[in-house]
């Protein structure tokens, strides 16, 4: 993989239902892995940093996964509320990033709650 | 603390117009400044960054440039702009790390 990559696309689900989306980067000379939650016409927010291999982070209903080895990482969201609705982007952070803090973002998973 | 403005928050302009975005930090020095936009449905794409005064760095080819005249402050600018300008533009910053950073508000840009 060169790029990152993120699945679904887009997920509809229901109220209380829990859910979880992929993102997939390069393996190699990784850096850091970030998580944004990125609501229409806002300032991404900062959700999670992940630098470690198998790192596991947590915030309120949301956590995510980490394996640099293999390149992917899983957010996980329990119990899904109507405000959870988003656009979810990842962003890898590779060698050479180090003095330019440059990150390369996935397209982003669009999630949408149903009362 | 540290704070990221952009302005204007909403922009119309027709075809052929000239464009200018403004980005500025406070509360920081030296930081890394970043211009990126999300088009109609596509994902977030890096336009330019910078880390330093007067150094600019594009990542992809286009009808926009980007200027960085003062440490804090950064300009994303057009000539002439085409529908295909239109979108979503975030400038961002970080302390010179990859473990970090932050987000403007954003400009909403329509091109008619």
């Amino acid at each position: 993989i060169l790029n990152v990559e993120q699945s679904p696309q887009s997920l509809h689900v229901q109220e209380g239902d829990s859910t979880n989306f992929t993102c997939s980067f390069p393996s190699s000379n990784f850096y850091a892995l970030h998580w944004y939650r990125w609501e229409t016409a806002k300032s991404p927010e900062a959700l999670f940093v992940m630098t470690l291999n198998g790192d596991e982070k947590k915030k309120g209903r949301i956590s995510a996964t980490l394996n640099t080895k293999e390149g992917y990482s899983y957010l996980y969201i329990k119990g899904s509320q109507p405000e959870d609705s988003a656009t979810y982007l990842c962003a890898s952070a590779r060698g050479g990033s180090s003095n330019t803090g440059k990150l390369i973002f996935g397209q982003g998973t669009t999630l949408q709650v149903k009362p | 603390s540290q704070t990221i403005h952009q302005w204007p928050a909403t922009l119309v302009q027709p075809v052929g117009s000239p464009l200018s975005l403004e980005c500025t930090v406070e509360g920081t020095s030296n930081p890394n400044l970043y211009w990126y936009r999300q088009a109609a449905g596509r994902g977030l794409q890096l336009l330019f960054y910078s880390v330093g005064i007067g150094q600019i760095s594009s990542e992809v080819p286009q009808n926009l440039s980007a200027s960085r005249p003062q440490d804090r402050q950064f300009i994303l600018s057009s000539k002439k702009l085409l529908l295909s300008d239109s979108g979503f533009y975030l400038c961002a910053w970080n302390p010179g790390t990859v473990y970090e950073q932050y987000f403007g508000p954003g400009t909403r840009l329509t091109v008619t």
